[in-house]
């Protein structure tokens, strides 16, 4: 079956550094999504990823969708503390007898130092 | 803004009982989806449902699970009779389309079974 492999597991930054999480599927998506989760909290739609090679910015930001729509990158400019918790990729395959369901990545918990 | 409402927050159960989690979906949406969280693992995807039944579901969804959506308003998951291994957390989510649209999660029901 379709799996969403994300690294890295973990990261540990200062504030004011940058922090990249990585996704690859194991199949090509219809789109893919970013999620975050709060220690304690459900996933919260971040943005979604349509197009090959399609890149979005919020903020500090960056996602980017690869152009065969295999892999997608979060890039976060200058990390500060609001942005701890886990980043999730979450690969959405439409088509057959398949209606919206997401596949999630393992999570990228990211953890801010002031 | 509109969200999806998850009761209740937390259920203990002795394994072997029934239990039955209630979601409240949004109100114009039309595909309802069931994920479960083990404690520190990614979001796994249980099953989808669309015009009154199951579109798709996982491996996991077996025999002792089932969806309902009794009156229009709720969406209900029903586990026959718990294992110990179905602890975690259960989101629900809500999408007005399949492609191209987020899903709205719950804020979970927490399920430990002793």
């Amino acid at each position: 079956g379709q799996q969403v492999m994300q690294i890295p597991q973990y990261q540990h930054v200062q504030e004011g550094e940058d922090f990249t999480t990585y996704c690859n599927s194991s199949t090509t998506l219809s789109n893919i999504q970013w999620y975050k989760q709060r220690p304690g909290g459900h996933p919260v739609f971040l943005i979604q990823l349509v197009k090959s090679g399609e890149v979005k910015k919020q903020k500090r930001l960056t996602f980017q969708f690869g152009e065969a729509k295999k892999n997608s990158s979060l890039h976060i400019t200058a990390t500060q503390t609001t942005d701890v918790g886990t980043y999730f990729c979450a690969g959405l395959k439409v088509g057959g007898t398949s209606y919206g369901k997401l596949t999630f990545g393992q999570g990228t918990i990211l953890t801010v130092h002031p | 803004e509109p969200e999806v409402t998850q009761t209740p927050s937390h259920q203990v159960t002795q394994m072997g009982q029934e239990v039955i989690l209630r979601c409240v979906p949004i109100s114009n949406h039309l595909y309802f989806y069931w994920y479960r969280q083990i404690l520190g693992q990614k979001v796994e995807f249980l099953v989808s449902f669309y015009n009154n039944e199951i579109s798709e579901k996982s491996e996991i969804f077996d025999d002792q699970f089932s969806v309902e959506r009794p009156d229009g308003s709720n969406f209900t998951l029903k586990i026959r009779s718990t294992k110990l291994e179905d602890s975690a957390m259960y989101f629900c989510a809500s999408s007005r389309r399949t492609l191209n649209t987020e899903a709205f999660f719950g804020q979970g029901t927490r399920l430990t079974v002793v």
